[in-house]
């Protein structure tokens, strides 16, 4: 089974909003990314967590905060966000963090910020 | 840094026509290479991948070979149907620790009956 699941699919916040958006895997992966994609763009890389520890942050605005409990879960806090902000947001997942290992995706949470 | 570059699309075939969407990228060391698909409304899915060099990824009917000579990873179908009409995605993940996918900008494909 190759499957991670994201909450929600859809979700509609203001600027002033607190939310969280979560992933979910049960593969036994040890490396978890967030991604953001725009329309008709091809994702951008937000986040990595190897071994529950923060591996890479690629200068992500501090109102995304992400948060890693536990092996199997990913969460990303969302807070005081941007119009600019709505996007598809896609986590993955993959055995470990370095190559070869191929990263698998959960179907996305569709942000609208307004 | 490293690069990947698709064919623009959109692709508009017939059912049954041969697929070939070109992918040629740029790095150091030997990365490894993927196909993604998504579908409208859908996450990335992947279709099919190779590590080394003179490598043939193949699935559902899909096929690409790793071509170092040419740093060429070009995907190919044989018969498309409708049901493969969806946007396809080259990437590479370096040779580096980082895991950091590095996309082509998609070619959209749609396959008329």
């Amino acid at each position: 089974d190759t499957e991670v699941t994201q909450t929600p699919k859809h979700l509609v916040m203001g600027m002033t909003n607190k939310k969280s958006l979560k992933c979910e895997q049960h593969m036994g992966h040890r490396a978890m990314y967030w991604y953001k994609q725009k329309a008709k763009k091809p994702p951008e890389l937000m986040f990595v967590y190897s071994y529950e520890k923060l591996s890479i942050n690629e200068s992500v605005p501090s109102r995304f905060s992400p948060e890693c409990p536990n092996s199997s879960l990913l969460n990303l806090h969302l807070h005081a966000l941007q119009p600019e902000d709505s996007a598809l947001y896609l986590c993955a997942s993959s055995e470990r963090q370095t190559t070869p290992y191929e990263q698998y995706f959960g179907p996305g949470t569709r942000l609208t910020v307004t | 840094g490293d690069s990947v570059t698709q064919m623009e699309g959109p692709v508009t075939l017939s059912e049954e026509a041969f697929l070939t969407i070109n992918c040629t990228y740029t790095a150091t060391g030997y990365p490894s290479l993927f196909w993604y698909v998504q579908y409208p409304g859908e996450g990335l899915q992947l279709l099919l991948k190779a590590t080394k060099a003179d490598d043939k990824g193949s699935n559902k009917g899909f096929e690409a070979t790793y071509r170092k000579e040419t740093t060429s990873f070009h995907l190919e179908k044989g018969s498309v149907q409708v049901s493969d009409s969806a946007v396809y995605f080259c990437a590479l993940v370096g040779s580096g620790n980082t895991g950091k996918l590095i996309f082509g900008q998609g070619t959209t494909l749609q396959v008329k009956p």
